[in-house]
Formats: structure tokens, sequence, C-alpha cells
């Protein structure tokens, strides 16, 4: 969707480093979420933020952290201690954030790879 | 764990009515259904998406039981562009979702 940008497209990390996949939205929605893609399988939520100040973990979280100081940003941080962190990230959005009822926008996404 | 199930691969002649079912036996009563759909390595496309009623757009329709427990996603003249992976989604939860192949 032309309203949320992720960036890199592609992301590089090396053993021990930590990285962040940006995403940034114009939409003036109120949640947002990430999801991480393995190859031939579904999305598995990582964390949420349905208002600024305030996200919750999703299924997998362990290793990743994430930030909401502002409505437009929600950067995701691949931690080191994801031991397995190449996948396919993608950012999604929502209007509202409260009873999971809601259209979600997708960002176009960010593959990241270990060296 | 997903909410819903659905067949892995489903493959369709181009022009023909594709029909893919979902069930979502444990669907509470103001949960919604959505559909969407993945070409590779791109973000999911929203398609539909119904709470009780049959739903029409103009991509496709959406037939719900009356008891809610499943669903099937219509796309009454499939093309090639069609081609990609749909999931049917209940919540935020994603499951593997269908392979749809349209063959020429």
């Amino acid at each position: 969707d032309g309203g949320i940008t992720q960036s890199p497209k592609y992301l590089f990390r090396k053993e021990g480093q930590n990285v962040t996949l940006s995403c940034e939205q114009n939409l003036n929605h109120d949640a947002m979420y990430w999801y991480r893609q393995d190859p031939g399988q579904g999305l598995r939520l990582i964390y949420y933020s349905q208002i600024v100040n305030d996200f919750q973990k999703g299924d997998i979280a362990e290793g990743y952290s994430v930030s909401r100081e502002k409505k437009e940003s929600f950067p995701l941080t691949v931690t080191s201690a994801q031991k397995n962190p190449t996948a396919f990230y993608l950012c999604a959005t929502t209007r509202f954030g409260y009873g999971f009822y809601e259209k979600l926008f997708f960002g176009s996404g960010t593959q990241l790879s270990v060296l | 764990d997903a909410k819903t199930t659905q067949p892995p691969s489903m493959d369709c002649a181009e022009g023909r009515a594709a029909n893919l079912p979902c069930n979502h036996s444990t669907i509470s009563g103001n949960e919604y259904v959505y559909w969407y759909r993945q070409i590779h390595s791109q973000g999911p496309q929203y398609i539909i998406h119904g709470l009780k009623n049959n739903e029409t757009n103009e991509m496709a329709s959406l037939i719900i039981t009356e008891d809610r427990k499943s669903s099937t996603l219509i796309l009454p003249h499939a093309t090639l562009r069609d081609t990609a992976v749909y999931y049917c989604i209940v919540g935020y939860i994603f499951g593997t979702g269908t392979r749809l192949k349209v063959l020429a």
C-alpha cells in the first residue's frame, strides 16, 4: 500500500548484530503490527501496537523489540538473541486498534538475511 | 494457532470460477472473516470480508454458512493474474493459506 513504507527492502545482518527495520505510515491509523513470514509459511505476529507508547507481544516476540513513540512509526529491532532471523518481515496497520475486527493494510516488506 | 483451516493448494482453469473453502469452526459471534491474497514477496492484498451475510465486491464474492463455521471465496472468472496464495483469517492470526494456480 502506498501509505505504508517499509525500509530497507533488503537487509543483511552479521552474527551478533542488532538491526532495525523501519515502518512508517501516513494513513493516520492508530494500530500497527509486525509479522514474520518464513518460506512457504503463513504470517506470524511478532508485536503490535494499538496506540502510541503502548505495544503488546504477539506469538513470536522473543528476540525482537519495538517502540511506538510516534503514531506514524513502529520500528522493529531484530536483536542478537534472535538466532534464526532470516525471513520476510511485513508491517501492517489498521484504522483503529481495539477488537481485532478491521482490515489490515500491508507494506511491501523487508527481506532480512544473515551473512 | 490459526483459527482457520484451508486446503494447501488448488488448481483452476482460466475463465472458470475458483471456489476456495475455509473452515473457522471456533469463530466468535462478533468476529469477521477476512480474505487476503499474496503474490510472491509482496504484502498481502485485501480481497473481501464478512460477518454473517454473503458479500460481493468488484474482486470476489464471499459466501458464509448460516452457522458461520465455514466460508467460501469465489473468484467468478479466474485469470492467470489470480495465481497467488489466498488467506482466510479470523482475528489477526494467519494460517498457511491456499496456493491457487490458474491454468491457461
